[in-house]
């Protein structure tokens, strides 16, 4: 079984850009959920998708949006790209979401910001 | 509503004991431990549900003390594959897990 893939794996980007990152869950999975990692802030959580519904959203800007397509694949963009959105972003799956269920991450989008 | 982790950082000698603590301000339904590895993904380690289910890996153990809302993370006879940043992860009343900041683990030779 595949596991979650994220493209592309680096990103670089100027200010004042946007960008769209995508997420592929394991096959059978429709929840996908979005964390960004910084040195010493550990995983911020950004937004969970279910059945193409977003349900949660973390405390980041509206810079910040995600969706899901029927195929439970995800993407997120930032738009108007800060110093600050530099991170890496990674994505996580899991069959319903469910509060007992194990997460199944991705590699990760690595994205910085010049 | 971040759960917090101690201590940040530990350094072992292989075959050394430690122990990760995780708390939280507010009522947990569970409570997830993960390991990254640099430059890896997060790697689920283990699972604890309110009311006393557990799910995970045979040679980690965890606590989960629902009243005082705080989990431990149990790693013994550590080995030079256990280094890497453990982190814990709250589920609440809502389907959205926070991470706490990680703990990083250093086993040594």
């Amino acid at each position: 079984k595949a596991g979650v893939t994220q493209t592309p794996r680096y990103l670089i980007k100027t200010r004042g850009q946007q960008v769209t990152l995508s997420c592929s869950p394991i096959s059978g999975h429709r929840s996908v959920s979005w964390y960004q990692q910084t040195p010493g802030q550990g995983l911020q959580f950004l937004f969970e998708y279910f059945s193409e519904t977003q349900r949660n959203k973390g405390n980041f800007p509206g810079r910040f949006s995600g969706r899901q397509f029927s195929n439970s694949r995800s993407e997120m963009n930032v738009s108007t790209l800060e110093l600050g959105d530099s991170a890496l972003y990674l994505c996580a799956s899991s069959h319903q979401g469910d509060r007992g269920e194990k997460l199944f991450f991705g590699s990760g989008t690595q994205l910085s910001v010049l | 509503q971040q759960p917090v982790q101690s201590p940040q950082a530990v350094i072992l000698r292989e075959g050394e004991d430690a122990v990760i603590n995780c708390s939280s301000s507010k009522a947990l339904y569970s409570v997830h431990w993960y390991r990254q590895k640099h430059g890896e993904a997060p790697v689920f380690l283990m699972i604890l549900l309110k009311g006393g289910e557990q799910k995970g890996h045979e040679k980690i153990s965890a606590s989960f003390n629902e009243k005082k809302q705080q989990s431990s993370l149990y790693l013994t006879a550590s080995q030079l594959s256990y280094s890497g940043t453990y982190f814990c992860g709250t589920y609440h009343n809502n389907n959205d897990m926070r991470f706490g900041a990680g703990t990083r683990l250093t086993v040594k030779p």
